[in-house]
């Protein structure tokens, strides 16, 4: 089955203690990018990757870090959490560009 | 750079009613794409649209693009409460990489009987 998968979806943390939310997908998409969800704010593009070893910033970056070493793969890595950063992250691949993009399940993220 | 405007932000309607969503952007963006949201979930992709006058349909919603007015709508014929949802618009950030989107905030769609 064509998907894109999260890990974790929850996840309760402490300001500080690094984390890393993993994205992977089966469909042998070139196009993989991060967005969070926060109430009142709609979707914002956090990093994005047109293909492996090529990754460019969103318009909200700050805190986060990616990389793309392999296709199917797009780990989003916190690595000093703020509790700013407590919102729902959406992972989505397609192929080629942003055109037809499929949507990870979320990963919904509490920094306490 | 791109921005994106949806309005109304809320819209309730009746079944069987038309209405439309719109959709504006502030500077050239090449094309425009639409989503879904149920509650609770995560986000389904249903339009992309890629050129003036682009028109694409899908049951009763029918999306298009003015690029001289810089307007995209989603219209709904006919509504149905299976299409309470929220619906997003996004634009690609056309003066930035082919990778940058930017979404609206999203009209939630109510539909009652």
């Amino acid at each position: 089955e064509a998907q894109v998968t999260q890990n974790p979806r929850y996840l309760i943390t402490v300001t500080g203690k690094k984390l890393t939310v993993t994205c992977s997908q089966n469909m042998n998409h070139e196009y993989m990018s991060w967005y969070r969800q926060d109430p009142g704010l709609g979707l914002r593009q956090i990093y994005y990757s047109m293909n492996v070893e090529v990754t460019d910033k969103g318009d909200v970056p700050e805190g986060y870090k990616v990389s793309r070493k392999e296709k199917r793969n797009f780990p989003l890595i916190l690595e000093s959490p703020s509790p700013n950063q407590t919102s729902l992250y959406f992972c989505a691949s397609s192929s080629g560009g942003p055109d037809t993009q499929y949507f990870g399940p979320g990963t919904r993220l509490t920094v306490l | 750079e791109l921005k994106v405007e949806q309005n109304p932000l809320f819209l309730s309607m009746q079944e069987g009613k038309n209405y439309t969503i719109y959709c504006n952007y502030s500077t050239t963006s090449d094309r425009l794409y639409w989503y879904r949201q149920d509650p609770g979930k995560s986000l389904e992709s249903l339009f992309v649209l890629l050129s003036n006058g682009a028109v694409k349909q899908e049951g009763r919603l029918m999306a298009s693009l003015d690029t001289k007015a810089r307007l995209s709508t989603l219209h709904i014929t006919a509504a149905v409460h299976d299409l309470s949802a929220t619906y997003f618009c996004a634009g690609r950030n056309y003066g930035g990489s082919q990778g940058n989107l930017i979404f609206g905030k999203g009209t939630k769609l109510s539909v009652k009987p």
